[in-house]
């Protein structure tokens, strides 16, 4: 059984704070790991994508990728109220399907 | 605009009677699948399509039905919804190679 673990909160920061979200995924054929952002009761919105160890920067954002330890994370750096949402992580490990965590709740408070 | 969309996005109905949530996306993917989200479960999958006429169930698939007779559709039937199908449901498409997969808005559906 292919899972994806995250905390699920509230994560809770003040804003221009930097926020950090953390997953874990057990199978270690995983290539591909994305970061979803989800309003409640809005569908998820792809905020990143990472395929190699290491960091990817995308304007506040940034996905690090551990495929030893199978963890990856995303920073947010000048949290905003508006950043306040769930976060999804979601690993690839086989033909386009997504296993997805249970996401974890971001809450920034100006 | 690159997008999917998905009808209705509210729905009430009463129990067993048969509805059809319909999903389309202009992006051309091959991959389509569908999820329920529920409070504390998390979004999972009832079943996904690797292309026309191909169709596979995901972690959840009793009580519903699926069909790809073209590209760029992938209704979801419930021939006779019960209560526990109350829920979020999202469709969504996958780009080939990125794996990159876009939802739709979201169907609310209460079954009384």
């Amino acid at each position: 059984q292919k899972e994806v673990e995250q905390n699920s909160g509230p994560l809770s920061v003040p804003e221009g704070a930097i926020a950090s979200l953390n997953c874990t995924y057990s199978d270690r054929g995983s290539q591909s790991f994305f970061w979803y952002r989800q309003y409640s009761g809005k569908s998820p919105e792809l905020i990143m994508s990472i395929y190699s160890n290491g960091d990817k920067e995308d304007g506040r954002f940034t996905a690090q990728l551990n495929k030893a330890s199978q963890y990856v994370s995303l920073l947010i750096r000048d949290s905003q109220p508006s950043d306040s949402a769930t976060y999804l992580c979601a690993v690839n490990a086989g033909y386009s399907t997504l296993t997805f965590g249970k996401g974890t709740m971001l809450l920034v408070s100006p | 605009e690159a997008q999917v969309t998905q009808n209705p996005r509210y729905l009430i109905t009463v129990t067993g009677k048969k509805l059809t949530v319909t999903c389309s996306q202009n992006m051309n993917h091959e991959y389509m699948s569908w999820y329920r989200q529920d409070p504390g479960l998390g979004l999972r999958q009832i079943y996904y399509s690797m292309n026309v006429e191909v169709t596979d169930k995901g972690d959840v698939p009793e009580g519903y039905k699926v069909s790809r007779k073209e590209k760029r559709n992938f209704p979801l039937i419930l021939e006779s919804p019960s209560p526990n199908q109350t829920s979020l449901y999202f469709c969504a498409s996958t780009s080939t190679g990125p794996n990159e997969q876009f939802f739709g808005p979201g169907t609310r559906l209460t079954v009384l």
